[in-house]
């Protein structure tokens, strides 16, 4: 089956920098989405791409659908400690039906 | 009512019990998913509901048995449990299972320990 990697696996910040990760996969995807899962909660939804070279923000953060539909990445600008958690990925392609790939996540700290 | 609502959110069972968990939208949603998550890894797809019939089996062993009694509705049935089928237990929903344009929205989770 399709297989994201997204990196990095984790990360440690101080509070105010800039956040990247990406997503990429050796197959190609026509849906993006990142999530964000507290401890103990289920992932939340944070954007949603259809279409290749899409950029879409919410809030603070911003998103794109890579040129090659094979990879995208999450921006989080001025981070603040609210924005602990694991950051996931996931694709969707057609291979029989339309299901969900989930990269490993990102683990992500912010020091105060 | 933009909500999935999954309990109980804890769950402690020994190996021999029988315990449900359950999973309840009120969204519309025609699609419905049962998916485990062990600790620092992502969630791993277990069966998919579709117009409330199997739609998708990801070869779950049987002592994990879902069901899905109306469109609002998703249980998962538990039974003879091992130790490392302890896990988060997460429930989603979308409008459609076929259509790639489909969001997932997620419950909090029901946190199963099999002792």
């Amino acid at each position: 089956g399709q297989q994201l990697n997204q990196s990095p696996q984790s990360m440690f910040i101080q509070e105010g920098e800039d956040v990247s990760m990406n997503c990429t996969s050796s197959s190609i995807f026509n849906t993006w989405l990142w999530y964000k899962q507290d401890p103990g909660e289920g992932p939340v939804l944070l954007i949603a791409l259809y279409k290749a070279g899409e950029l879409t923000s919410n809030g603070r953060l911003t998103a794109q659908f890579g040129i090659t539909r094979k990879d995208s990445f999450l921006n989080i600008s001025a981070s603040i400690p609210s924005d602990v958690g694991i950051y996931f990925c996931a694709g969707r392609t057609f291979a029989g039906s339309y299901q969900l790939t989930f990269g490993k996540g990102t683990k992500l700290s912010v020091i105060p | 009512d933009t909500e999935v609502t999954q309990t109980p959110k804890h769950l402690v069972m020994g190996m021999t019990n029988k315990k449900s968990l359950k999973c309840e939208q009120h969204m519309g949603h025609r699609a419905m998913y049962w998916y485990k998550q062990k600790a620092k890894k992502p969630p791993e797809l277990m069966f998919v509901y579709s117009y409330e019939k199997l739609s998708i089996n990801e070869s779950v062993p049987s002592r994990f048995s879902p069901e899905c009694p109306n469109s609002s509705l998703l249980n998962l049935h538990l039974h003879a449990l091992q130790p490392e089928d302890s896990a988060l237990y997460l429930c989603a929903s979308s409008q459609e299972e076929g259509s790639g344009a489909n969001v997932l929205t997620f419950g909090a989770g029901s946190r199963l320990t099999v002792l």
